[in-house]
């Protein structure tokens, strides 16, 4: 079956100029995560939407970041304005059920899109 | 001050030898600790551990929680080249209102030589 999609792979922006990345998760999965990994650095969560509900926003880096979720399936994380420390792999990751539930504890992750902000 | 660390931040064994990989962490609001392996963009779901002393295994690898002392130890036993990754260890906490939060280490690196 098809696993958690991402797109584009690779984005080179200018600086100032807003961003949009995709993702999709696995089909039927109600939990969607957002990561950003920079180089040489851990993997920073970013944002997790369980569901219809209000997502947990406070991994945000700023306000310059948000995130939405429509119809409980594909996501879309924006940047604007984007600055130079942007750049980073920003990888979603969806589940069957939150991780906090406790009665699942496969996490699948996308292929990550490669941001650069030149 | 990081909520959690890793040791060592990185390793260097030979095929074969067996290796174990540290995690500890914060116990406000703690949930569950996670193991990832990251090989190239994204990382690997291993283990996720919610109760103390519960031994999870998959293969080669195992991994326990020790809620007491606030860590959880991966092993990997009869390494392979394989293997060479970083390892990611992740704290699943309570942020409040119905939100969880994962935050993850800094990775060791292990290398396997053959």
């Amino acid at each position: 079956g098809a696993g958690v999609s991402q797109s584009p792979s690779n984005k080179v922006t200018e600086k100032g100029k807003d961003v949009e990345l995709r993702c999709d998760p696995i089909s039927g999965h109600t939990a969607l995560y957002w990561y950003r990994q920079s180089l040489g650095q851990g993997l920073e969560f970013l944002i997790y939407f369980q569901g219809n509900s209000a997502p947990d926003k406070s991994g945000l880096p700023s306000d310059r970041f948000s995130a939405e979720r429509t119809g409980g399936s594909v996501s879309t994380l924006t940047i604007q304005r984007t600055q130079q420390e942007d750049s980073a792999v920003y990888l979603c990751a969806s589940s069957s059920l939150p991780v906090s539930a406790g009665s699942t504890d496969t996490q699948y992750f996308g292929p990550g899109t490669r941001l650069t902000v030149l | 001050e990081d909520k959690v660390v890793q040791s060592p931040l990185s390793l260097v064994v030979h095929e074969g030898d067996t290796v174990t990989l540290n995690c500890s962490y914060e116990v406000t609001n703690f949930r569950s600790l996670l193991w990832y392996k990251q090989e190239k963009k994204a990382p690997t779901f291993l283990f996720m551990l919610t109760s103390s002393g519960i031994e999870k295994k998959s293969g080669r690898l195992s991994s326990i929680l020790d809620k007491k002392e606030l860590f959880s130890i991966l092993n990997i036993t009869a390494t392979q080249t394989g293997d060479s990754a970083v390892y990611l260890c992740a704290e699943l906490s309570y942020s409040g209102a119905g939100s969880y939060q994962l935050t993850f280490g800094k990775g060791t690196k292990l290398s396997v030589i053959p």
